[in-house]
């Protein structure tokens, strides 16, 4: 199964700021979809922002952004003008075909990153 | 609000019981799937369905199983608990089985004693 890392257990940004999360990632396979998933406080996993593999282009979405780079196997987080509303535990996932199945899929996580917006 | 229900939203019993979670997909969503987080595993895939068939397994225990309904709802059933089980299970759905963005439930927490 593909492997994805995210290597800042915490972090810490002050209001306003802009901070970057990091994520690598391991596959064989070309295609596929890279995602960022928020957990606040209140446990809902939210959907952030999405990345299709084969598209160059950066995904953005308002004051999120990523910085995917295929090559690398490597896909940060930007979160810019940060709120205290942006605090939860952020994860980075993989999109991979599932190795029980030659037809599903499943969204394989990393431990993620606990993010802490002060004033 | 993601339009995934899950009931219920806790969950308290003892170890050897069997409970039942329950989770209604968004409306035209298709797919289910469902995952466990726990504090040492973090949030793994237990297993996927697709319009009432299983589709995808990852690592569900022999003592978990799980179905969907014609009307689309699906049941996780965890059998003979372990004090071990006790995580927050997360249901998911999505329009198609493949590529697709997974909209997530509020989760059930299950607490064994």
């Amino acid at each position: 199964a593909q492997t994805v890392t995210q290597s800042q257990p915490e972090m810490s940004v002050q209001e306003a700021e802009t901070v970057t999360l990091s994520c690598t990632y391991d596959t064989s396979e070309n295609n596929y979809y890279l995602f960022w998933y928020k957990q606040p406080p209140s446990r809902q996993m939210i959907l952030v922002i999405r990345q299709e593999a084969y598209k160059q282009q950066n995904a953005t979405e308002n004051r999120f952004s990523v910085n995917f780079q295929k090559a690398a196997k490597s896909f940060s987080l930007k979160i810019s003008d940060s709120q205290l509303g942006d605090t939860a535990m952020y994860f980075c996932a993989f999109m991979e075909r599932n190795s029980n199945s030659n037809s599903g899929y499943a969204l394989n996580f990393g431990k993620g990153t606990s993010l802490l917006v002060t004033p | 609000d993601s339009g995934v229900t899950q009931t219920p939203k806790h969950l308290i019993t003892a170890t050897g019981q069997r409970v039942t979670l329950r989770c209604s997909p968004r409306s035209g969503d298709l797919s289910v799937y469902w995952y466990q987080q726990s504090l040492d595993q973090g949030l793994q895939f237990l297993i996927q369905y697709y319009n009432g068939e299983e589709r995808a397994k990852g690592n569900i225990l022999e003592r978990f199983s799980a179905q969907q309904f014609p009307d689309l709802h699906s049941e996780l059933n965890l059998s003979s608990l372990e004090l071990g089980d006790s995580a927050l299970y997360f249901c998911a759905s999505s329009v198609t089985p493949t590529y697709n963005e997974q909209f997530f439930g509020p989760g059930t927490r299950l607490t064994v004693l």
